[in-house]
């Protein structure tokens, strides 16, 4: 099982640039989160999809982030344009099924610093 | 919605003490409440979990305890090691159409040799 996989590992761009970020959840599992984490307010959902489809996007900050998960086996996370506070660790998850309570399995995360 | 709260936000203990976090949580539907460790520039990984239908589940050194009247919950670790020293998160999941998990603030660890 090669877990969650996330790409790229670390991302430094200038603000103004779009930033998109992958991932490829565990196979078979059929819910997937993308989390962003700071100092300042931790580990905070920003959207999830359940069998490809968003469900909440509620975390989502602003109209400059978008995310799609076209199939079963990829996502991407997506900021245009980008900001400095954008900077974060950005963690995408998945898990068996939502419904059923199953644990999430984390990716190694980007560290994306936005200049 | 959902309002987690994690204590404390650091905790320092002797190498073999144990070491206890205790999470509380507002709403009575919540199901499941899992436990994350993260280490320094690593991502968080599932260390135990525990069910609403269940009071205590252990797992060697680590234990889970749910109080559902009370509505909280706290991870145990004895016998405390260096490699225990971490981040700890614990999160909150109710099913249905809203479901997610809703984490704490976190729980810095330092266990001192």
């Amino acid at each position: 099982d090669a877990g969650v996989i996330q790409s790229p590992r670390h991302e430094v761009t200038e603000m103004g640039q779009e930033v998109t970020l992958r991932c490829k959840p565990i196979s078979g599992h059929n819910s997937l989160f993308w989390y962003r984490q700071t100092m300042m307010r931790g580990l905070e959902l920003l959207i999830y999809f359940n069998n490809n489809v968003p469900i909440d996007d509620s975390g989502m900050p602003e109209d400059r982030f978008s995310a799609k998960m076209p199939n079963a086996s990829f996502s991407t996370l997506k900021i245009q344009p980008s900001e400095p506070r954008d900077s974060a660790v950005y963690f995408c998850a998945s898990s068996l099924s939502r419904e059923r309570n199953q644990p999430q399995h984390f990716g190694d995360g980007t560290r994306l610093s936005i200049l | 919605g959902e309002n987690v709260e994690q204590h404390p936000s650091t905790l320092s203990v002797q190498e073999g003490d144990s070491a206890v976090i205790k999470c509380t949580y507002s709403d009575s539907a919540s199901n499941y409440f899992p436990w994350y460790k993260q280490e320094l520039g690593k991502r968080p990984q599932l260390i135990i979990d525990i069910r609403s239908n269940v009071g205590e589940k252990k797992d060697q050194r680590i234990a889970v305890t749910l109080n559902k009247t009370a509505k909280h919950f706290s991870l145990h670790i004895t016998e405390t090691q260096p490699e225990d020293s971490a981040v700890y998160f614990c999160a909150v999941f109710r099913s249905g159409n809203t479901g997610k998990l809703i984490f704490g603030q976190g729980t810095t660890l330092q266990v001192k040799p």
